[in-house]
């Protein structure tokens, strides 16, 4: 079945500390992967996705993620991230059919201690 | 920046009742979803919906669920005889095409007592 699956349940960092969160994904079609954020009492919101071409993405708030096929891999980082990255984190990629609904991850929550 | 607006934000109600929850996607957005988190867990797809129709439906979306766009402006989620278990954070969302990233509303958050 297809699925998403992401690492870690909570991360903890001090500001400044570089982030790295993991995603796999199993789906045998055309890949479309999303990151989305949740901040504290807030509805999701779109950081980046992955559509094809470059398989480095730049998102907002400094945030990046790469596409690895072989690894069946979209990983999200952030080189130094604020006390203001604390949310929860969720990978998404579609659950299959012309629709594109999408399937989402457990979700990471992060934890930026300032 | 256009957004999807779900009412109400909060709604309790009691084991057995229906309930309504209302969504306003983005005028000019052709598909529309409804997707639940129950606290502390993650977030499940139940339906899309698209030309006035269910496109998609999941397992969590049985008899006891029902979408309808009464008026080419809302697109609602109905859910009869209520338990304890439907208690969960409820958003809508909405995309121009198949594929795109979405636009998620608030949320509402549905408390079953």
């Amino acid at each position: 079945a297809q699925s998403v699956s992401q690492h870690n349940h909570h991360v903890i960092l001090s500001e400044a500390a570089s982030l790295e969160l993991g995603c796999n994904y199993s789906y045998g079609g055309t890949v479309n992967l999303f990151w989305y954020v949740q901040y504290p009492g807030q509805h999701l919101q779109l950081l980046l996705k992955y559509f094809s071409g470059d398989p480095l993405v730049k998102g907002i708030k400094g945030f990046e993620a790469e596409f690895i096929k072989s690894k069946f891999s979209f990983n999200l980082r952030k080189p130094s991230v604020q006390w203001s990255d604390t949310a929860e984190y969720f990978c998404a990629a579609p659950y299959g059919g012309s629709q594109g609904n999408l399937i989402f991850g457990k979700g990471t929550k992060l934890s930026v201690k300032p | 920046e256009p957004e999807v607006t779900q009412t109400p934000s909060h709604q309790v109600t009691q084991m057995g009742q229906e309930v309504i929850l209302r969504c306003v996607p983005i005028s000019n957005h052709l598909y529309f979803y409804w997707y639940r988190q129950i606290l502390g867990q993650k977030v499940e797809f139940l339906v899309s919906f698209y030309n006035n129709e269910i496109s998609e439906k999941s397992e969590i979306f049985d008899d006891q669920f029902s979408v309808e766009r009464p008026d080419g402006s809302n697109f609602t989620l109905k859910i009869r005889s209520t338990k304890l278990e439907d208690s969960a954070m409820y958003f809508c969302a909405s995309s121009p095409g198949a594929s795109y990233g979405y636009t998620f509303g608030s949320g509402t958050r549905l408390t079953v007592v």
